[in-house]
């Protein structure tokens, strides 16, 4: 298994809703990330993990909550969002140091998220 | 702060046309540099990379050459296709380690028309 898969491909959800987006690899991969991309510009880092501990928050609002149950799985709960949170949320993981393409990030292909 | 700098879009190219995207970088250390295609509706797909200096990455075509005295990183492609319509970011990474993050730069998009 060589990819990142994310589910759902598509949300769609209300202000009040609570939701959750998931993320899985089964590459053996130590790193897995959360961004979040708006259209027509670059993806934007929000959250890292590395060896299932959160290590990088990019001041991102407490109603982006993730979480990484084990090494192959990365969730991003999500509560009382804003439609200025519309957007396509990607998910992406990368090798530890010492395996090759370990300095690469390995992208899944995206939830779009619409928030009403 | 590490940066990267392309040019902006949009380009429009008719198919066997050659192509070229300037990426152009400012980062502290030794960065990897890379070039990630985004085809209409999906993630990103790593196009192709380079870890240190004079490396040339190679793949579908495109080639990039890691110059560290103009540091920079351009895009180029001898005969563009239709379906290399896309939009390209060129990105460095300055940490070794596996849980450094992507700078990228703002994106170019490329139209080819038949």
């Amino acid at each position: 298994d060589t990819e990142v898969t994310q589910t759902p491909k598509h949300l769609v959800m209300g202000m009040t809703n609570k939701k959750s987006l998931k993320c899985e690899q089964h590459m053996g991969h130590r790193a897995m990330y959360w961004y979040k991309q708006k259209a027509k510009k670059p993806p934007e880092l929000m959250f890292v993990y590395s060896y299932e501990k959160l290590s990088i928050n990019e001041s991102v609002p407490s109603r982006f909550s993730p979480e990484c149950p084990n090494s192959s799985l990365l969730n991003l709960h999500l509560h009382a969002l804003q439609p200025e949170d519309s957007a396509l949320y990607l998910c992406a993981s990368s090798p530890p140091a010492g395996q090759s393409s370990y300095n690469e990030q390995f992208f899944g292909p995206g939830t779009r998220l619409t928030v009403l | 702060g590490d940066s990267v700098t392309q040019m902006e879009g949009p380009v429009t190219l008719s198919e066997e046309a050659f192509l070229t995207i300037n990426c152009t970088y400012t980062a502290t250390g030794y960065p990897s540099l890379f070039w990630y295609v985004q085809y209409p509706g999906e993630g990103l797909q790593l196009l192709l990379k380079a870890t240190k200096a004079d490396d040339k990455g190679s793949n579908k075509g495109f080639e990039a050459t890691y110059r560290k005295e103009t540091t920079s990183f351009h895009l180029e492609k001898g005969s563009v296709q239709v379906s290399d319509s896309a939009v390209y970011f060129c990105a460095l990474r300055t940490d070794g380690g596996s849980q450094g993050n992507l700078i990228f730069g703002k994106g170019t998009k490329l139209s080819v028309k038949p």
